[in-house]
């Protein structure tokens, strides 16, 4: 069965403190993987989308990288506005459009 | 450009009535999304158009759940009857190509 699992649930970072966040997923003719952030009470914001192993996308203090078998957020220098829950999501290639969504992280920046 | 409208933004109603929910996609987006996101978990997809048609509901419970797209722009989720489990924020979401979706605030329902 394909998953997409996202570690950890939760996170709690200092201003400034670095970290990254983990997207693993056990699907077969992967097509894309994307990263959203969610902010409470809004819809899901698009980040990133990543097709091929290697590649890597940077907005701001996010840096999104793909392997094979995961993908991770990197958070550089988060500051208390970063504080969201981040959803990663993955479509395959013969259900295109259809986005597969782990159950995201929450991270929390403290000034 | 504007975002992808929803209304009602919030919802109570008893089980086994009915509800219905509204989305208007962002404008040239041929592609159409309804998602269900129970709290503490990922959006669900529930339905997708490509323009008026269905490209796939697989996950839509029909017995209960039905969904149209009008004139491929406007689209309306209807539950009927709804049960305590429907309990949940209702996400729609629009894109051009079917890869970057753009979602809207959601519809949050509460089944008592």
């Amino acid at each position: 069965e394909d998953q997409v699992t996202q570690s950890p649930e939760a996170l709690r970072l200092q201003e400034g403190e670095s970290s990254s966040l983990n997207c693993s997923y056990t699907v077969s003719g992967l097509r894309g993987l994307f990263w959203y952030r969610q902010d409470p009470g809004k819809g899901p914001e698009f980040l990133f989308t990543l097709y091929s192993a290697g590649e890597e996308k940077e907005k701001e203090r996010l840096k999104a990288t793909l392997t094979k078998k995961e993908s991770f957020l990197h958070i550089t220098a988060p500051k208390p506005e970063d504080s969201a829950t981040y959803l990663c999501a993955v479509t395959l290639g013969d259900s295109w459009g259809k986005l597969q969504f782990g159950a995201g992280t929450q991270v929390v920046v403290t000034p | 450009e504007a975002g992808v409208a929803q209304s009602p933004r919030y919802k109570i109603i008893e089980k086994r009535q009915s509800v219905a929910f509204w989305c208007n996609p962002i404008s040239g987006h041929a592609t159409l999304y309804w998602y269900q996101q129970i709290l503490g978990q990922g959006p669900k997809l529930l339905i997708q158009f490509q323009n008026n048609g269905v490209v796939d509901d697989s996950q839509l419970p029909k017995d209960r759940f039905s969904a149209e797209r009008l004139k491929g722009v406007d689209s309306t989720l209807k539950i009927q009857p709804a049960k305590l489990e429907d309990s949940a924020v209702y996400l729609c979401a629009s894109s051009r190509d079917r890869d970057e979706q753009y979602f809207g605030p959601g519809t949050r329902l509460t089944v008592t």
